[in-house]
């Protein structure tokens, strides 16, 4: 397997524009999570995902963030409109069977780059 | 979730060995506790876990205080590629989330 696979590695764009970071998670694993990493907050846990079912996005920052998973292999981070605090490198991770207990490591993409200018 | 104390930062020297210690004084009695590290420009990689027993794998090995409120993690020989930040992070089998602290940054000198 290829790994967890994130799309693009880095992102330029102007504020107020749309954003959209893409993941593909190891195949067979049900869990999916986005973090976002900065110097100041270090690694922040956005949301995760069990079966495509969101099911804790209390650390997504505000509405601009969006996050979707239509199905076990595909999930989206949308910001709109982008603005220049989002700057941060996203990192999506995946796991067979949530990270708790017996089960578990995730497994952590190469993360997108985003700097909103 | 169980609070973690790390030292912010750690030196070694290339070969020899390096213990890395986390206080989880409040951590719960299903709590596993498992270490993570972030090589530079990479995400997080997982190391190792364990719950009450001491544990070894082709990493690293996890020595874990008997009353549970510690635990250190062990690289027998550090090379420069283990030259990382270092996350503790205790977390029960319920628990479907990681969530990071602030690490120790490790430096391996040559």
């Amino acid at each position: 397997d290829a790994g967890v696979i994130q799309s693009p590695r880095h992102e330029v764009t102007e504020m107020g524009q749309e954003v959209t970071l893409r993941c593909k998670p190891i195949s067979g694993h049900d869990y999916l999570f986005w973090y976002r990493q900065t110097m100041m907050r270090g690694l922040e846990l956005l949301i995760y995902f069990n079966n495509n079912v969101p099911i804790d996005d209390s650390g997504m920052p505000e509405d601009r963030f969006s996050a979707k998973m239509p199905n076990a292999s595909f999930s989206t981070l949308k910001i709109q409109p982008s603005e220049p605090r989002d700057s941060a490198v996203y990192f999506c991770a995946s796991s067979p069977k949530g990270t708790g207990g017996l089960n578990t490591e995730a497994f952590f993409g190469q993360g997108t780059r985003l700097t909103v200018v | 979730d169980a609070k973690t104390t790390q030292p912010n930062s750690m030196e070694s020297n290339e070969e020899e060995p390096v213990h890395l210690p986390c206080n989880h004084s409040t951590i719960s009695g299903t709590d596993y506790i498992h270490w993570y590290r972030q090589l530079p420009s990479q995400g997080p990689e997982y190391v190792i876990h364990g719950l009450t027993s001491n544990v070894n794998n082709r990493m690293a090995s996890l020595a874990i205080a008997e009353d549970r409120k510690s635990s250190t993690l062990i690289l027998h020989r550090a090379t420069l590629r283990d030259a990382a930040v270092y996350y503790c992070i205790p977390l029960g089998g319920s628990q479907g989330n990681l969530i990071f602290g602030k690490g120790t940054k490790l430096s391996v000198k040559p």
